[in-house]
């Protein structure tokens, strides 16, 4: 099946500072990726659709210049969330929309637990 | 607004009970349902429902859609404790990026 691989599995940075992650499709070319937030005991939280070589379609309530996405190229995404606060600490992760017969499907990575102090 | 809701939110059972889990949902197209297990990190895809009446089946675990009434449910029977974790209800309209838009998600704890 199709892989999604998502890095740092955790990060802890200091407030003020801005953290990527990234967000790559190894066995297939993900023209789209999903950026989720999950709290705590809660579902997950759509926050942006990455778009291969266009700009990035957030929701409703998310800043974008808060939460920079870029998705330069068919297999990999990146979430770089600048100038950190501890309101950002979350879980936060990707899914990319698989291929073929499976392009109904979205497959996660394995997720990024980011805290700031 | 469109929205997915799943119930119980959280369910306490024995090992080797059967359990049903339930999303239902309101959007303007709708195109699937699929339901995911999340454990620890990442959701694991189980079954995608298009169409109704069709059980979807895999194992112990099983599903099928209504589209007339607008809920699909989660069947898991004989449960054992490698089934406890959160279940998720997704689903995805017709148009667009085709997100999927996710419910609260049922989290199921299976005790010995």
């Amino acid at each position: 099946g199709a892989v999604v691989s998502q890095h740092p599995s955790r990060v802890i940075c200091k407030s003020g500072t801005s953290v990527k992650i990234e967000c790559r499709s190894l066995d297939f070319q993900a023209t789209t990726m999903f950026w989720y937030r999950q709290f705590p005991k809660k579902s997950l939280m759509l926050m942006a659709t990455s778009n291969e070589g266009s700009k990035a379609t957030y929701e409703q309530g998310v800043e974008k210049d808060k939460f920079l996405i870029n998705h330069a190229s068919l297999t990999l995404s990146t979430l770089t969330v600048t100038s950190a606060h501890p309101e950002d600490s979350s879980f936060y992760i990707c899914s990319a929309r698989g291929s073929g017969r499976d392009n109904e499907k979205l497959f996660f990575g394995s997720g990024t637990q980011l805290s700031v102090l | 607004e469109d929205k997915v809701v799943q119930s119980p939110l959280s369910l306490v059972v024995h090992e080797g009970d059967t359990v049903t889990l339930n999303c239902s949902y309101e959007v303007t197209n709708f195109r699937s349902l699929l339901w995911y297990k999340q454990e620890k990190k990442a959701p694991t895809f189980l079954f995608m429902l298009t169409s109704s009446g069709i059980e979807k089946k895999s194992g112990r675990l099983s599903s099928i859609l209504d589209k007339k009434e607008l809920f699909s449910i989660l069947n898991i029977t004989a449960t054992q404790t490698g089934d406890s974790a959160i279940y998720l209800c997704a689903v995805v309209e017709w148009g667009g990026a085709q997100k999927l838009v996710f419910g609260q998600g049922t989290r199921l704890t299976i005790n010995p």
